[in-house]
């Protein structure tokens, strides 16, 4: 089993749509956990931190149920701006960071 | 600005050849990593540095070395390049003592045929 499991999708919705993808990890030790976003053929970049008391982005709404292990990422009015791969990271203690295989998102017009 | 660069960006060698990829960071971060990133697989950890002289093994170091005599750059040698090692490679720094932030800058990637 996979310590971070993503659904790679693909996600395929039309613009306005409100999207969601969890994201289940497998030790219950993890500390930290963010979503990064990954455009075709470019670097990931940070999205958003996770925090247990679940944060907000503007269109972006993270949370984090550590008693069910997941994590999870609403995108609400997507814009055709947001069709990417969005990787779930999570932190086990020091510097060991696991990342998840992505979760593809396709917005159409 | 601060940033992170990768070269070469592209490379294409032959079986058994020694091969490096450059990574050069401005941002005077103590602590850098390399990664793989395959289909299916999400990136994985081949080494990592957290400064000067310090380097560590990541879950998929083997055929991998690295070295770190500067806090700017932290080069990855393949010692005889497989086929296996096709890839894209993801070199990535972040702040010592980043805490929850931990934030990962990462370079634009090499991408490696190994033939």
């Amino acid at each position: 089993r996979k310590e971070v499991e993503q659904d790679p999708g693909p996600f395929n919705v039309p613009e306005g749509a409100t999207v969601a993808f969890n994201c289940t990890y497998s030790n219950s030790a993890s500390q930290s956990f963010f979503w990064y976003r990954q455009d075709c053929r470019k670097e990931p970049k940070l999205l958003m931190s996770v925090y247990s008391s679940g944060n907000e982005d503007g269109r972006f709404t993270a949370q984090l149920n550590r008693a069910s292990q997941y994590i999870s990422l609403l995108i609400r009015d997507s814009k055709l701006s947001d069709s990417a791969t969005y990787l779930c990271v999570v932190k086990t203690g020091g510097f060991k960071t696991i990342f998840g295989a992505g979760t593809r998102l396709f917005v159409k017009a | 600005d601060a940033e992170i660069t990768q070269s070469p960006r592209h490379k294409i060698t032959e079986t058994g050849r020694q091969v490096t990829l450059a990574c050069h960071q401005t941002w005077n971060h103590n602590n850098m990593f390399w990664y793989r990133q395959d289909l299916g697989h999400g990136l994985r950890l081949i080494h990592y540095s957290y400064g000067v002289q310090d380097t560590n093994k990541g879950e998929v170091s083997d055929g991998y070395s690295v070295s770190r005599s500067n806090t700017e750059d932290l080069p990855l040698t393949l010692e005889s390049a497989a086929s296996s090692q096709t890839s894209v490679y993801f070199c990535a720094s972040s702040e010592a003592d980043a805490g929850d932030t931990g934030e990962l800058f990462f370079g634009e990637g090499s991408r490696l045929t190994v033939l």
